[in-house]
């Protein structure tokens, strides 16, 4: 069965960096883009990022293009979210998501991690 | 950017009750829309996509409807189990926005 399992999470200082990993399995991760999905405490849900399956196409919510990089290695079945220049807004739970069996881009997701907390503080 | 909104943000219902909540996307999904449902500290499990397609394995007194910008998931007969946060969202185009939120509480 599909299992994706985050790490990397912890406590960081404003302006520093936090790299997040996912790793893959229980389908041919090589062939399906790959999100990232964030919640902070007591809010709802905001999509991060996805890249695709081969990496070449990335895209980013406008609150962390330039500062986040999504970025996947298809011989470890692991996709990460490098986060710099963190700011206090962006304490959140970090999940990683992917989309349904029949679709190799699709930004719905029946599978998540159990997600990692970044918290941003001083 | 499609901009989803979601309401109501809280509601009150007993056991046994029918429940609708909407979603409204600021422009037209078709049916590109998926419904979760969320309990404290776990990861959304996903309800419904394509707006009406049950996934496997939830219950059959979930449903979806709609299409173009508005939306509506539908508990016929509220169970213990159901209490807990609900999300759309829409995956017409990136960015793949979410609603703010339904949260079901027990009156």
């Amino acid at each position: 069965q599909v299992q994706l399992v985050e790490s990397g999470g912890g406590v960081v200082q404003p302006g520093r960096s936090l790299r997040l990993s996912c790793a893959a399995s229980g389908f041919t991760f090589r062939t399906y883009a790959m999100h990232w999905v964030r919640q902070a405490p007591g809010k709802g849900l905001e999509w991060v990022a996805v890249i695709s399956y081969d990496g070449r196409d990335k895209y980013y919510v406008d609150s962390v293009k330039g500062r986040f990089t999504i970025s996947r290695d298809n011989s470890k079945n692991t996709v990460y979210l490098q986060m710099n220049s963190l700011r206090t807004k962006d304490t959140a739970v970090y999940y990683c998501t992917k989309g349904p069996p029949d679709d190799f881009w699709s930004g719905y997701y029946p599978y998540w991690g159990q997600g990692t907390l970044v918290t941003v503080s001083s | 950017d499609i901009q989803v909104t979601q309401s109501p943000s809280t509601l009150s219902a007993s056991v046994g009750d029918r429940v609708t909540i909407t979603c409204r996307a600021s422009q037209t999904i078709s049916t590109w829309l998926a419904w979760y449902q969320q309990k404290p500290g776990r990861a959304p499990k996903l309800l419904i996509s394509k707006a009406s397609s049950l996934e496997d394995g939830v219950p059959s007194r979930f449903s979806g409807s709609g299409s173009g910008t508005e939306f509506t998931l539908t508990i016929s007969s509220l169970q213990p189990d159901d209490f807990a946060t609900y999300y759309c969202q829409q995956y017409s185009s990136l960015l793949y926005s979410f609603g703010q939120g339904t949260k079901l509480e027990i009156k």
